[in-house]
């Protein structure tokens, strides 16, 4: 079964400084990986998808992530923080035809 | 993209009542649904796949008879926590796709915030 293991539940940074957000992830074929942002007292909203194309996933909001096979990580980054990134993140692999399966999550907390 | 809408987004009940949470796809079909539970400040599980015309299909560990899965139309699918105790308190989410089984994507409504008196 596929799972995602995100490293570091919560995450802070000054505002302007660079994000960097773990996940490695568990799979026995070739996968589907996600990162979603949610707010407080919100769904979830998607940020960027790896889908076996470009390894090099460019998202929403500035943010992209990069697929390392070799490291199997899915590492979402930001080269510059802003007030408006503090959020919770989640990253998810697909398992099956559409189910997700969800990463414990990482806080992101930006310090002004 | 694709919206995904829950209602209500708060709900207070008291014990032993049963609470009807909503999931609409508002601009597509879905022929496929998912409700997720989130505990506070942990992630997201997977309580059902909630299938249109069909019964839903439960995660392991989730009482079906529990957590009732009605999914009558194609932009519809309704989450009923029956007999509701303290323990069942917390962030219901359904998603949903716009697309075939390989689209990949998910839209996720807003989320329900159930509270158990």
């Amino acid at each position: 079964a596929q799972s995602v293991t995100q490293l570091g539940s919560h995450v802070s940074v000054s505002e302007g400084a660079l994000v960097l957000l773990r996940c490695n992830y568990s799979s026995s074929v070739p996968p589907y990986l996600f990162w979603y942002v949610q707010y407080p007292n919100q769904g979830l909203q998607l940020l960027l998808k790896y889908t076996s194309a470009a390894t090099l996933v460019k998202g929403i909001n500035g943010f992209e992530a990069e697929f390392k096979k070799s490291e199997t990580s899915f590492h979402l980054t930001k080269p510059s923080a802003h007030m408006s990134d503090a959020a919770e993140y989640f990253c998810a692999v697909r398992q099956g035809a559409q189910k997700l399966v969800f990463g414990q999550g990482t806080r992101l907390t930006i310090n002004p | 993209g694709a919206v995904v809408s829950q209602h209500p987004s708060r709900v207070i009940c008291k014990s032993g009542t049963s609470v009807k949470i909503e999931c609409r796809s508002l601009d597509f079909q879905a022929t496929t649904m998912f409700w997720y539970r989130q505990f506070p400040k942990q992630s997201l599980m997977l309580m059902a796949t909630s299938n249109e015309g069909s019964k839903a299909t439960y995660e392991q560990g989730v009482e079906k008879d529990k957590f009732l899965i009605n999914h009558a139309s194609l932009t519809l699918s309704t989450l009923t926590v029956t007999s509701a105790h303290p323990e069942d308190s917390s962030f219901y989410i359904c998603s949903a796709s716009e697309g075939g089984p390989n689209t990949g994507e998910l839209f996720f409504g807003e989320g329900s915030r159930l509270t158990v008196l």
